[in-house]
């Protein structure tokens, strides 16, 4: 049973526009998340977390809302740039528990974006 | 060095077969994660170092794979008598003090079982 569910497995923009990818999850036991980029060949990398306090965090193009009581997340791209094309994994855990370190990852979706 | 080195890049076992993959972690990172990653799947769990010590195993599939980090520096999973479905991509992964947006991954080893 998927715990973290990444719906679409792919996603393709135009290059300038707005990138949406979305994440649901299962376990409300999830409070803390983590979206990380993968190129080919390459371990995925860090992106962006937000925690289960915060509805919203920024860091430049990217934007990450978090909706608790619908157990949804998503990762805003703006503008979208053809290097941003890459799989993106949604990741949760647990911030309690004595297993923070653990992150469950969902299936990615790739995003192309075209020039 | 630079990032976390993973060697080989790509392995192909026959089933049966006993392999070992290494991760070099960056020097210094306290914590060691290994990852597997079938193939159209995310990442899933399979252990945890802090140093050279086994904090968790929970996520090994069975006894078949172990995993070691024996002077709390490079780290080895060993996968014993391999089956087809071990096929996969095995990522290393550390940090300097177990925090997850500061997670460093490796380039993963291709493991192929025939």
């Amino acid at each position: 049973d998927q715990q973290v569910k990444q719906n679409s497995p792919s996603l393709s923009v135009q290059e300038g526009r707005i990138s949406i990818l979305n994440c649901d999850y299962t376990n409300s036991m999830f409070d803390y998340f983590l979206w990380y980029k993968k190129y080919p060949a390459e371990g995925p990398t860090f992106l962006i977390s937000i925690s289960s306090i915060k509805d919203k965090n920024e860091d430049g193009r990217f934007t990450v809302f978090l909706n608790k009581s619908a157990k949804h997340l998503s990762l805003h791209i703006v503008p979208s740039q053809p290097g941003d094309s890459a799989v993106y994994f949604c990741a949760a855990s647990r911030d309690s528990g004595g297993s923070n370190y653990k992150l469950t990852f969902g299936k990615g979706t790739l995003l192309t974006v075209n020039p | 060095g630079a990032g976390v080195s993973q060697s080989p890049r790509y392995k192909v076992a026959k089933r049966g077969q006993d392999v070992a993959l290494r991760c070099d972690p960056i020097s210094g990172h306290v914590s060691l994660f290994w990852y597997q990653q079938a193939l159209g799947q995310g990442p899933e769990f399979l252990t945890y170092f802090q140093n050279e010590a086994q904090l968790d195993k929970s996520g090994l599939p069975s006894d078949r794979f172990f995993a070691e980090r024996p002077e709390g520096s490079v780290s080895t999973l060993k996968i014993q008598r391999t089956q087809q479905e071990d096929s996969a991509v095995y990522l290393c992964a550390s940090s300097f003090g177990g925090l997850r947006e500061k997670l460093f991954f490796g380039s993963g080893t291709q493991l192929s079982v025939l």
